[in-house]
């Protein structure tokens, strides 16, 4: 299993209060993404990152915000939680970006926003 | 606009039997195509995979056809079994780019 880990695995917040979500990576693979699981849309990418300090948008990066001063940490925050974001977050890495390059997943965090 | 569609959100099978799941895809760009399975409380893991210059790959249990024209492509699990009960999504990705598009999902139930 690639090691990815992702911390907090739960959390439950209110409206309006600033969350930030980790993946940490033991792999040293160049790009990491984030996305959410939602019912009804599979996974959706928010941000992903290409190298230290670069990172793109995906699409539903509103609301969120992204940061990787590592290799081995991409942050996710949620600037202002709101009820919307409720969902299930997964990180994910590859060393490349080719199409023969599979994505490996960490094990996700569970966000609630009361 | 859901440019990778997995019409199917559930699908029972006995086990031993054939499971076929099926994802179509709009976005004509697109030239690679996963799958990956989810078990509850876990991250997806990678399955199998096909390029588009190919219309079948197998990996034991497990083969994707892909029918380009028709812009389908199915997977197919031959013997079915219990262990294979999970949520699969297919995902497609396009050569100029890093990312990937899922399908919204389909979970399978192989039942004894």
């Amino acid at each position: 299993d690639a090691g990815i880990t992702q911390s907090p695995r739960h959390k439950v917040t209110e409206t309006g209060t600033p969350v930030t979500l980790r993946c940490h990576q033991t792999e040293n693979h160049r790009y990491m993404y984030w996305y959410r699981q939602d019912p009804g849309h599979g996974l959706r990418l928010i941000h992903y990152s290409y190298g230290v300090k670069d990172t793109d948008k995906g699409e539903v990066s509103d609301g969120y915000s992204v940061s990787r001063s590592k290799t081995e940490d991409f942050l996710l925050t949620l600037e202002s939680a709101t009820s919307s974001q409720t969902s299930v977050y997964f990180c994910a890495i590859s060393e490349s970006w080719t199409q023969q390059e599979t994505q490996y997943f960490g094990p996700g965090t569970r966000l609630l926003v009361l | 606009d859901q440019q990778v569609k997995q019409n199917s959100p559930s699908l029972s099978v006995q086990e031993g039997r054939i499971s076929i799941l099926n994802c179509d895809y709009t976005n004509s760009m697109f030239d690679y195509f996963l799958w990956y399975k989810k078990y509850p409380a876990e991250g997806p893991t990678f399955l199998i995979s096909i390029s588009s210059i190919k219309d079948k790959n197998e990996d034991g249990r497990f083969t994707v056809f892909l029918n380009k024209s028709a812009k389908h492509l199915s997977l197919h699990i031959v013997p079915s079994q219990p262990g294979d009960s999970a949520v699969y999504f297919c995902a497609a990705h396009t050569g100029t780019a890093s990312k990937l598009t899922f399908g919204t999902g389909t979970r399978l139930q192989v039942t004894l």
